[in-house]
């Protein structure tokens, strides 16, 4: 059964701590991306990796880091830098970069620093 | 950089009401995608739009493609309470060096009461 998997659903941390939230898929997607989802915000574009060993930064890419070590692997650590980490994170991913292709998301992370 | 303004931000209507919400982009795009993400749940994809003019349906859902490509609407004739939830647009633009990553609109809840 493919498909994109984040863990863990719902995620706390003390304010200070970095974080590193997990996004594995199966599909066999060269593109994967991170979004930021706040309320009444849409999605934000924070990451994205084309292919293995490569990656761009997005729209708001301050406080957080990315690996892209394996294909079908692209954690996100929420650094202690950024400001507002609580927020909903969405992992996503594609065939490839290019035109006219769907984006296939994971059930998402809801972090939340206290 | 690019945007995507999405209204109206919230819709309340009676079951069997229709819905429309419209999107409209700074740039000229390549394409334009719609996505659905329920309450508590992750975005869907609907329908990707790439022809000046192209209309699509899907059962009772109308997409429609404005003649300049900077424009979007999702029509839902007769709706019913299982389309609760937020719609999103989603364009991406031609750049010189290929294509732009998605920009996702701040979307449009919708809220049917039976």
């Amino acid at each position: 059964d493919g498909g994109i998997t984040q863990s863990p659903k719902y995620l706390f941390r003390k304010e200070g701590q970095n974080v590193t939230l997990s996004c594995e898929q199966n599909l066999n997607h060269d593109a994967m991306y991170w979004y930021r989802q706040d309320p009444g915000q849409g999605l934000r574009l924070i990451y994205y990796s084309q292919i293995v060993n490569d990656f761009q930064k997005g729209d708001i890419a301050e406080g957080y880091s990315v690996s892209r070590e394996k294909k079908e692997s692209f954690p996100l650590t929420v650094t202690s830098a950024q400001k507002n980490p609580t927020a909903f994170y969405l992992c996503a991913s594609s065939i490839g970069q290019g035109s006219y292709n769907e984006q296939f998301f994971g059930p998402g992370t809801r972090l939340t620093v206290l | 950089g690019q945007q995507v303004m999405q209204i109206p931000q919230y819709q309340h209507v009676q079951e069997g009401e229709d819905f429309t919400t419209y999107c409209n982009s700074s740039t000229t795009l390549s394409n334009i995608q719609w996505y659905k993400q329920r309450p508590g749940g992750h975005p869907v994809f609907l329908i990707q739009l790439v022809k000046s003019g192209e209309v699509k349906k899907q059962k009772r859902l109308t997409f429609q493609f404005g003649e300049a490509k900077k424009n979007s609407s999702l029509h839902i004739t007769a709706t019913q309470t299982t389309d609760v939830g937020t719609y999103f647009c989603a364009g991406q633009a031609i750049l010189n060096s290929g294509y732009s990553t998605l920009t996702f609109g701040k979307g449009t809840m919708l809220l049917v009461s039976p």
